[in-house]
């Protein structure tokens, strides 16, 4: 039962171009919410995370959106770069029960 | 400052046999998590330990076991191999025991293939 589901799949996008990865979750006792970046053979790493109480973070060309009442939330990568091409994890915890819940994750390809 | 580290990177097993996968968490974070990685599911929540002890288990059979020893480094043992089981285990630690910061420290895997 996936807790946090993540479309697309998969997306390529154009140097330059805005990549788009979107979450929903069903469980409301989720009051955080990361993303990890993963390159190939190497583990997941933290890339940015939003809590409920705002709706939208950036940090430099990723950007969160929150949707508390939809209960969903994306990543925005604008002038997507070729070094930006990964796979996505969403993710979503609640403290009660101390660990992350991913998303089944997105593979992005920039192309040059 | 060393990451998480894991070992072996590969492992080869076949049907019916056990496999047991290691980690050393980063210096002075005392909770150490397992996943694992198949193709096309994302990670799954396998185990959580903190202070030695077992906190959290996911949707998994009893014969995916672990232990968490004095050091905070972590074993997970998968007995009875099924090929359903070949898959990529990631170990992370972190900070706070519960992990409410959400931020996890990955190690690079290891890569259990059941033949």
């Amino acid at each position: 039962q996936q807790q946090v589901k993540q479309s697309p799949q998969s997306l390529i996008v154009q140097k330059g171009g805005i990549s788009i990865i979107n979450c929903a979750y069903e469980n409301t006792a989720f009051d955080y919410f990361p993303w990890y970046q993963q390159f190939p053979g190497k583990g997941p790493a933290l890339l940015i995370a939003i809590r409920p109480d705002v709706s939208e973070k950036k940090e430099g060309r990723f950007t969160i959106s929150f949707n508390k009442s939809a209960k969903q939330f994306s990543l925005h990568i604008m002038d997507s770069q070729p070094g930006d091409s990964a796979t996505y994890f969403c993710a979503a915890l609640t403290d009660s029960w101390g660990k992350l819940q991913f998303g089944a994750g997105t593979q992005v390809v920039v192309t040059p | 400052e060393a990451g998480v580290t894991q070992s072996p990177t590969h492992l080869i097993k076949t049907r019916g046999q056990q496999a047991t996968l290691r980690c050393s968490p980063i210096s002075g974070h005392t909770s150490v998590y397992w996943y694992q990685q198949a193709l096309g599911l994302g990670l799954q929540f396998l185990l959580w330990y903190d202070e030695g002890e077992e906190r959290n288990r996911g949707n998994f059979p009893p014969r995916f076991s672990g232990r968490q020893f004095p050091n905070y480094s972590s074993e997970l043992n998968v007995n009875a191999l099924e090929l359903e089981d070949s898959a990529l285990y990631l170990c992370a630690s972190s900070l706070v025991g519960r992990g409410y910061t959400g931020e996890l420290f990955f190690g690079e895997g290891s890569r259990l293939t059941v033949l």
